[in-house]
């Protein structure tokens, strides 16, 4: 099984900046043959279900705002919130869909 | 606009079978284009794949979970159901559908949940 890991495991950020979660996975995500990153980013607001927010590592789902963004290959990568608004306040997931399913435990974000 | 419906008992017994239903309404669940999967989330915890299918029937489940998990599409009903047996309290979360594209099968769209407690 592919193992995801996150950090921080919560941060607090001022209004306006910079969001930075990070995520590792066990073993590369990248599949050579496409050069493509099977890793996406979910956004989960309390009482909601997830929503996807980035997938092949960097690709935003269309209506997500473009404060959003995703970089990163192979094992390691980041989620970056270039300007935090209130809205964005969640638990913010990676996974990995390389083989089969798995989710990384989650960054809380909040308001400092 | 596509909407997935979670449905099934709130309340199962340990030992007993967890089953849900999940209903599509807004699109066609034989679509070509998508896996249908189940998501679940312990009180509190992270998410956990339990497995997908298309709408032939093919399956694909959680190697964790693969021998207590039925995944079953009913193309007339335009739904999909799962089947946990032999339930603990472990079992307990909140269960979510979700649609997946065949292209890049990312979770895209999502229920709103059912939450499924196991307790005597």
């Amino acid at each position: 099984d592919i193992v995801m890991t996150q950090s921080p495991d919560s941060l607090a950020v001022s209004l306006g900046e910079r969001a930075t979660i990070n995520c590792k996975s066990s073993q590369s995500v990248l599949y050579s043959s496409n050069n493509k990153n099977y890793l996406a980013w979910y956004q989960q607001k309390p009482g909601q279900p997830p929503k996807l927010l980035i997938y092949w590592a960097s690709t935003r789902e269309s209506g997500v705002p473009d404060r959003f963004s995703g970089s990163g290959s192979g094992t390691d990568f980041t989620l970056t919130i270039s300007s935090l608004q209130a809205e964005d306040v969640a638990v913010y997931y990676c996974q990995q869909y390389y083989s089969t399913f798995t989710f990384g435990p989650g960054t809380k974000v909040d308001i400092k | 606009q596509l909407q997935l419906q979670e449905s099934g008992p709130g309340l199962v017994k340990p030992s007993e079978t967890l089953s849900l239903t999940c209903t599509v309404s807004g699109g066609s669940i034989s679509s070509s284009s998508y896996y249908w999967g189940w998501i679940r989330q312990p009180p509190g915890k992270g998410l956990e794949w339990i497995g997908s299918i298309y709408y032939s029937g093919s399956t694909y489940y959680n190697p964790s979970l693969k021998s207590r998990v039925t995944i079953s599409v009913d193309t007339s009903k335009n739904q999909f159901s799962l089947k946990l047996s032999s339930v603990t309290a472990a079992d307990t979360a909140v269960y979510y559908c979700a649609r997946q594209s065949s292209s890049d099968v990312v979770m895209g769209v999502w229920g709103q949940g059912t939450t499924v407690t196991v307790s005597s």
